[in-house]
């Protein structure tokens, strides 16, 4: 999966910090999404974003997340207040444009202690 | 909204024999269908799509699927299958004009030697 970076691959965080999940899309993609992995599941949709805008945030939990992509450096997934049912593994795809397909990073798997 | 069932959760084959795995969508709109692959502690790799045209899609590693629009399915299929192919398999869909991929919950492939 070369191509999208996501960073850091694993990290761990006591109950109640913050963690700050990044993605790097593609060379040339501008639209970016965010996606989480429960164990055992399938991936759920989490947000879209275009560059300094978010197109679709339906599958983000309403308090303590938000992110953000903006015009210069990497999207940014922020979590605030973590709580044990955050720990997931996280993916972070882009695409070039609309109808294009998705490429994915090799996730960020976040461990809550 | 879209659905996407993948009823086998866990698929054991013998190597060189034939597998499929099944997926079922439900969708009150037009849709594209997808293929994904998922190695362990990696992102998902695009195995194959169907946008539109022939309903047989060849994908990449000899997988092909086969689009029933009818039966509302998307089954994957290999006629004869490789260790490097133990992997959990992700059918996902994604409605027209918009960008947001449902998955399924996955079907883990063993290939037994």
């Amino acid at each position: 999966n070369a191509g999208v970076m996501q960073n850091p691959r694993h990290l761990v965080r006591r109950r109640g910090q913050e963690a700050r999940l990044r993605c790097s899309p593609m060379k040339g993609h501008s639209h970016v999404y965010w996606y989480r992995q429960l164990p055992e599941e399938g991936l759920k949709f989490m947000v879209y974003l275009q560059k300094e805008n978010i197109i679709d945030e339906s599958g983000m939990p309403k308090e303590r997340f938000s992110a953000e992509f903006p015009k210069e450096g990497p999207s940014i997934l922020r979590i605030q207040q973590v709580v044990r049912g955050d720990s997931a593994a996280y993916f972070c795809a882009s695409s070039r444009q609309d109808n294009q397909p998705q490429h994915f990073g090799d996730g960020t798997r976040l461990s809550i202690l | 909204a879209q659905s996407v069932t993948q009823l086998d959760s866990q698929v054991p084959v013998f190597e060189e024999a034939p597998v499929e795995l099944r997926c079922n969508y439900s969708s009150s709109v037009s849709v594209y269908l997808f293929w994904y692959v998922q190695y362990p502690n990696q992102g998902l790799q695009l195995l194959l799509k169907y946008l539109s045209g022939s309903t047989l899609v060849k994908g990449i590693n000899g997988f092909e699927a086969e689009f029933n629009k009818s039966q509302t399915s998307f089954h994957l299929r290999k006629p004869s299958v490789h260790i490097s192919d133990t992997a959990e398999y992700f059918c996902a869909v994604k409605a027209f004009g918009n960008e947001k991929l449902t998955f399924g919950t996955g079907t883990r492939l063993t290939i037994i030697p």
